[in-house]
This record gives C-alpha cells, sequence and structure tokens, in this order.
C-alpha cells in the first residue's frame, strides 16, 4: 500500500491565488521529504529538500519566496506556491525515505496537478 | 559529470513479447541505482534497489540488473497491465548531501 499520501490531486484556481499541497508519510517517522516538479514527457526535477525542524534546501534556480516549504512535524511537509501565475502549472510530486540511511530508496505520493488560469 | 541515460525512448511490445529497458549512468561512487514505474498522472512507484554490480531483482515478470556501467529492467511475457514509463535514478552527490537524479524514462506499450 501507500507509504505516503498526498493532498490534493488536482488543483485549479485564478492566477495569483497561494495553493497549499501537503506531503505526509504514512507510517513511519520522515526526517527529510523531497519535492519535485514534473513537466509532460519529461522526468522529475528536484525542486527542494524539506528537513524537519529546519530551513529547506532548495536547488538553484527555485525561487525560495516562491515556493515556501514548511516541515513542522516528522510526518507532514507542506509546500505553498504563492501567488501563482500560468507558469507555475505542473505536476508537483513529494517523496520520503522510509529507511534509515541517506540511500535508502524514496517513496512517492501521487503528485498534485496544479493548472493556473 | 554525473548522469542517467535510458532507451529506448518508447517500446511497443505485443503480450507475451519479453525485451530489455536500459539505463546506463556515469555517476562517481554508485549508492544505489533505483528503478521505479509510473503511470499517468501518479507519482512514480518504486520497484528495485540495486547496489552492487552483478546484484540481481526479481518481481513477478520484471528482473533487474547491474553492471558497472548500466542496469536492465527485464520484462518477461509482458502483459498489458505492464504498460506504464519505466524510470531509473541514481544518487549524485552535490555539495555535502546527496541527490536523486533520474533517467528520462522509458514508455512501454504492451498490446493485447
Amino acid at each position: 500500500g501507500a507509504v505516503v499520501s498526498q493532498h490534493p490531486s488536482r488543483v485549479i484556481c485564478k492566477s495569483g491565488t497561494s495553493v497549499k499541497i501537503e506531503c505526509r508519510s504514512l507510517d513511519f517517522q520522515a526526517t527529510t521529504m523531497f519535492w519535485y516538479r514534473q513537466f509532460p514527457k519529461q522526468s522529475l526535477m528536484l525542486m527542494a529538500t524539506s528537513n524537519e525542524g529546519s530551513k529547506a534546501t532548495y536547488e538553484q534556480g527555485v525561487e525560495k519566496d516562491k515556493f515556501l516549504i514548511n516541515h513542522a512535524s516528522l510526518t507532514l511537509s507542506t509546500l505553498t506556491v504563492t501567488s501563482a501565475h500560468p507558469e507555475d502549472s505542473s505536476f508537483y510530486i513529494c517523496s520520503a525515505r522510509k529507511g534509515r540511511g541517506v540511500f535508502q530508496p524514496q517513496h512517492f505520493g501521487d503528485g498534485t496537478r496544479l493548472s493556473i488560469l | 559529470e554525473d548522469q542517467v541515460t535510458q532507451s529506448p525512448e518508447a517500446l511497443r511490445l505485443q503480450e507475451g513479447e519479453s525485451s530489455s529497458l536500459n539505463c546506463s549512468y556515469t555517476v562517481s561512487g554508485l549508492r544505489g541505482l533505483f528503478w521505479y514505474r509510473q503511470d499517468p498522472g501518479k507519482g512514480p512507484e518504486f520497484l528495485f534497489t540495486l547496489y552492487s554490480a552483478g546484484e540481481e531483482k526479481e518481481k513477478e515478470r520484471l528482473k533487474a540488473t547491474l553492471t558497472k556501467k548500466e542496469s536492465f529492467l527485464h520484462i518477461t511475457a509482458p502483459k498489458p497491465e505492464d504498460s506504464a514509463t519505466y524510470l531509473c535514478a541514481v544518487h549524485r552527490r552535490m555539495d555535502s548531501s546527496y541527490k536523486l537524479i533520474f533517467g528520462s524514462g522509458t514508455r512501454l506499450l504492451v498490446r493485447p
């Protein structure tokens, strides 16, 4: 069964709206979660690493003020797309490592399809 | 530069027609090669992890193998429900941490 839950699965909203996406680890604690973005027929691109109790680490080219990440508990990370515009429309996916160790496999949520009108 | 290359980009098979997907990688110090399956509109589903050359893993009709330069995902007697995009990924060391980098995937279509 699923080990990572992501909500909502789809969002359609007007330009200028802020959108929050939740990512939960279901039966384990995740001190680190990851946020990816995927464009049609392309692979996953890491946006940021979410660290419980500390600031997120953003990849080069990702705007920190645009994509706000909060990892307030060991089972929940949130990504807020602030003042979203049509160019922010994409498929956003989160992941978490279930086991201990940096090289354990990541398990992914089912993604959030964001459409900005 | 560390990178992952998958081939073919797309593959069409008849049901029962076995084949292999390729994942070539260049990375300094492999820390695991991962195979995922992704269905349209869904997140990737974890399939296998391979850590050292010569290692093999199997799950139903899928078998993953690893050499020092590449990994193969063998699909034996595929069924239409095996249709999906298959992604491979490796860890790349960046600054003081490791990040997962993905290949572009192979889109598999199995016809009944």
